[in-house]
């Protein structure tokens, strides 16, 4: 398997532009997690998917930020409209059912200009 | 929901010392404890990971202790390589989703 696979991996881009982050989860996994990462709050959990469907968006900062899974092999995460404290790297992570080990994909470095 | 502090955020040893890295967290539910290292550019892979019905556990040069009544968990390190250079997240599962502590950023100076 690839493992967890994320695009773009850099994404430069300018105050008030959409961006589309992509994740492919390992197959087979049926959980999917987002987590944005920064130097000042470390990995925060943003939201996840059980089985396509989302469970907890509790951790998404606001309206500007919604992410789907339209099927067991893609999620996809927007911003819309960016703004400069956006900037992080965004991982996406899955793992199986009744497993415990998180997998990480390489993530995406967003810079918001 | 879930806190997890994580202490310190840097830490600096050399070659061949040991390095301790301690996290805290707030639910008494949370009944699993990973630990992962996070190279640069790349996401953070699982090293070791405690579950609350064992104190410690080892992994060749890598320890984990978990303190249920104090709910306090740290990693312990021994003979420090410079390749062990990283960051090293902490982690709490009460339910479905990890959450992580801060990070600490580890450097081994040969």
């Amino acid at each position: 398997d690839a493992g967890v696979i994320q695009s773009p991996r850099h994404e430069v881009t300018e105050m008030g532009q959409e961006v589309t982050l992509r994740c492919k989860p390992i197959s087979g996994h049926d959980y999917l997690f987002w987590y944005r990462q920064t130097m000042m709050r470390g990995l925060e959990l943003l939201i996840y998917f059980n089985n396509n469907v989302p469970i907890d968006d509790s951790g998404m900062p606001e309206d500007r930020f919604s992410a789907k899974m339209p099927n067991a092999s893609f999620s996809n995460l927007k911003i819309q409209p960016s703004e400069p404290r956006d900037s992080a790297v965004y991982f996406c992570a899955s793992k199986g059912s009744g497993a415990n080990v998180l997998t990480f994909g390489a993530g995406s470095r967003l810079t918001v200009l | 929901g879930e806190n997890v502090e994580q202490h310190p955020s840097t830490l600096s040893v050399q070659e061949g010392d040991s390095a301790v890295i301690k996290c805290t967290y707030s639910d008494s539910a949370s009944n699993y404890f990973p630990w992962y290292k996070q190279e640069l550019g790349k996401g953070p892979q699982l090293i070791i990971d405690i579950r609350s019905n064992v104190g410690e556990k080892k992994d060749q040069r890598i320890a984990v202790t978990l303190n249920k009544t104090a709910k306090h968990f740290s990693l312990h390190i021994t003979e420090t390589q410079p390749e062990d250079s990283a960051v090293y997240f902490c982690a709490a599962q009460a339910g479905t989703a990890l959450i992580f502590g801060k990070g600490t950023t580890l450097s081994v100076s040969s």
